[in-house]
């Protein structure tokens, strides 16, 4: 069964700490996506990824950064953790647009409280 | 302004009863895809449906069904014979251009036994 693997359901961490999120998948797949959920927003894009070595801005890349070394791997940084990044966060792959495209297979996400 | 949006934040249905969930979506591309996810409270984002621009069929997975109208810019949701495990909050999404899927706020939908 294909997957997308977070590597942490939950997790706390403290107000300035430097935080890692990781992501792989097992799909071979080019794209890789990272969003936040909160309430009444829906999901929000962070930074998403084409290829290796290559990152993207979304909407709200304030305060992240993110990693892409291997094909299967995309980590999101949080360099200093601060409250307001208290959130889930949900990690996605694809393939390349270009033909028939059926959306992302996302990871079971990762609850994040920063105190 | 929001390119997808959900105008039904909650929704309580009777189970067995049909669900239409709203969607509108805003773009300027000829080429573009639909999408529907269901989150359940384990929080997992499931696929259930996918309807291309240049479709001209209404498409449908199971009880699933997506009412399509392009000249409205609609994209609706139908659930038929809800069961209780259709509780859960359901987001519409849909891709332009370049791979990016951007989604709406979700509608959280209830199903009353």
């Amino acid at each position: 069964d294909v997957k997308v693997t977070q590597s942490s359901r939950y997790l706390v961490k403290r107000t300035g700490e430097k935080v890692f999120l990781e992501c792989v998948q097992d799909m071979d797949h080019e794209n890789m996506f990272w969003y936040r959920q909160d309430p009444g927003l829906g999901l929000r894009l962070i930074y998403f990824s084409y290829d290796v070595k290559m990152k993207e801005k979304g909407d709200i890349p304030e305060g992240y950064s993110v990693s892409r070394e291997k094909k299967e791997r995309f980590s999101l940084i949080l360099e200093s953790a601060s409250t307001n990044q208290t959130s889930m966060y949900l990690c996605a792959s694809s393939l390349n647009f270009g033909g028939e495209n059926y959306g992302y297979t996302f990871g079971s996400g990762t609850r994040l409280t920063v105190v | 302004a929001q390119k997808i949006t959900q105008t039904q934040p909650g929704m309580f249905v009777q189970e067995k009863e049909a669900v239409t969930l709203d969607c509108t979506y805003d773009t300027s591309d000829q080429s573009y895809g639909l999408f529907w996810y269901k989150q359940p409270s384990s929080g997992e984002m499931i696929f259930l449906i996918y309807q291309g621009s240049y479709d001209e069929q209404n498409a449908t997975e199971g009880r699933y069904s997506l009412n399509f109208q392009k000249a409205r810019k609609s994209a609706n949701l139908v659930i038929s014979a809800s069961q209780l495990g259709d509780s859960a909050m359901y987001f519409c999404a849909m891709r332009e251009g370049d791979d990016k899927i951007i989604f709406g706020k979700g509608t959280r939908l209830h199903i009353l036994p």
